[in-house]
C-alpha cells in the first residue's frame, strides 16, 4: 500500500523568507502524480502545486516549487519570500496513474508565517 | 464556476443516530471522492463514485456509505454514529483522471455526542 510522510508537523517562517516543507513516499508504482494541498484556516483546501513522476523536471507555479528525488521517494516543498496568507495547513499526496486509484495524503503539516 | 457545495455546514447528533450529508459537485465533474479528517488521523479516504458507480473504497466500517446521483451530486451515510465519528468530512469533485486535482468542498463538521 502507498503511504505519504510528513515527519514535522509544524513549521515557522519569518515573512519574505523561504522555507522547505519535507514530504516522503512509499511506492512500488513507476506512473504516479503527486500533490501539494494547502488548507488555510476555516477555508477550503486547493492545490498548490503537482508533479508527474515521469517528468524529471521539478514543477514550479510562482513562489512554489517542488524538489522532486524519484529515487529517494522524496516531494519537498519549498516556498520563496513567504507571505502572510502561506499560513495554513499543508498536504502532501501521492495518487498513482492506475485504473480505481485513490489519493492518498500526508498527515500535514501547520506552517506560520511570523510578520 | 460555482464551486463544491457541501450541506449542511454543522451537525450535531447524538450515539446510536444516523446521519445524512449531501455534496454538489462542480457542473461537469463525474467523479466524487469523501475524505474524513481529524486531528489524530488526518486525512483519509472513504470512497470515490464516478457516473453513479463506486469506484473505490477506503478502510472504513460498514456503517459509512455513500450514492450518487445521475447529475453526480452525491451523499454520505453514517448509521449507528459513534463518538469517533466526530470529524470534518470533506468532498471533493474532480475531471476523470489521477492527473486531475480535486476541488474540495468547505466540509461538514459533525459532532456526536
Amino acid at each position: 500500500a502507498q503511504t505519504v510522510t510528513q515527519s514535522q508537523p509544524e513549521m515557522s517562517v519569518q515573512e519574505a523568507e523561504t522555507v522547505t516543507l519535507s514530504c516522503t513516499y512509499d511506492t512500488s508504482e513507476s506512473d504516479y502524480y503527486l500533490f501539494w494541498y494547502k488548507q488555510p484556516p476555516s477555508r477550503q483546501m486547493i492545490l498548490v502545486i503537482r508533479q508527474e513522476a515521469y517528468k524529471q523536471q521539478n514543477a514550479t507555479e510562482n513562489r512554489f516549487s517542488v524538489n522532486f528525488q524519484k529515487a529517494a521517494k522524496s516531494f519537498s516543498l519549498k516556498i520563496s519570500d513567504s507571505q502572510l496568507g502561506d499560513a495554513a495547513m499543508y498536504f502532501c499526496a501521492y495518487r498513482s496513474n492506475g485504473a480505481n486509484s485513490k489519493l492518498t495524503f500526508g498527515k500535514g503539516i501547520t506552517l506560520s508565517v511570523r510578520p | 464556476k460555482a464551486g463544491v457545495t457541501q450541506t449542511p455546514r454543522y451537525l450535531i447528533k447524538t450515539r446510536g443516530q444516523q446521519v445524512t450529508l449531501s455534496c454538489s459537485p462542480i457542473s461537469g465533474h463525474r467523479s466524487v471522492s469523501w475524505y474524513q479528517q481529524t486531528p489524530g488521523q488526518g486525512l483519509q479516504f472513504l470512497f470515490e463514485y464516478f457516473s453513479e458507480t463506486q469506484r473505490n473504497k477506503g478502510n472504513f466500517p460498514g456503517r459509512f456509505s455513500g450514492r450518487q446521483f445521475s447529475n453526480s451530486r452525491s451523499e454520505m451515510n453514517v448509521s449507528t454514529l459513534e463518538l469517533g465519528d466526530s470529524a470534518l468530512y470533506l468532498c471533493a469533485s474532480s475531471l476523470d483522471g489521477a492527473y486531475y486535482e480535486q476541488y474540495f468542498g468547505p466540509g461538514t463538521r459533525l459532532t456526536v455526542t
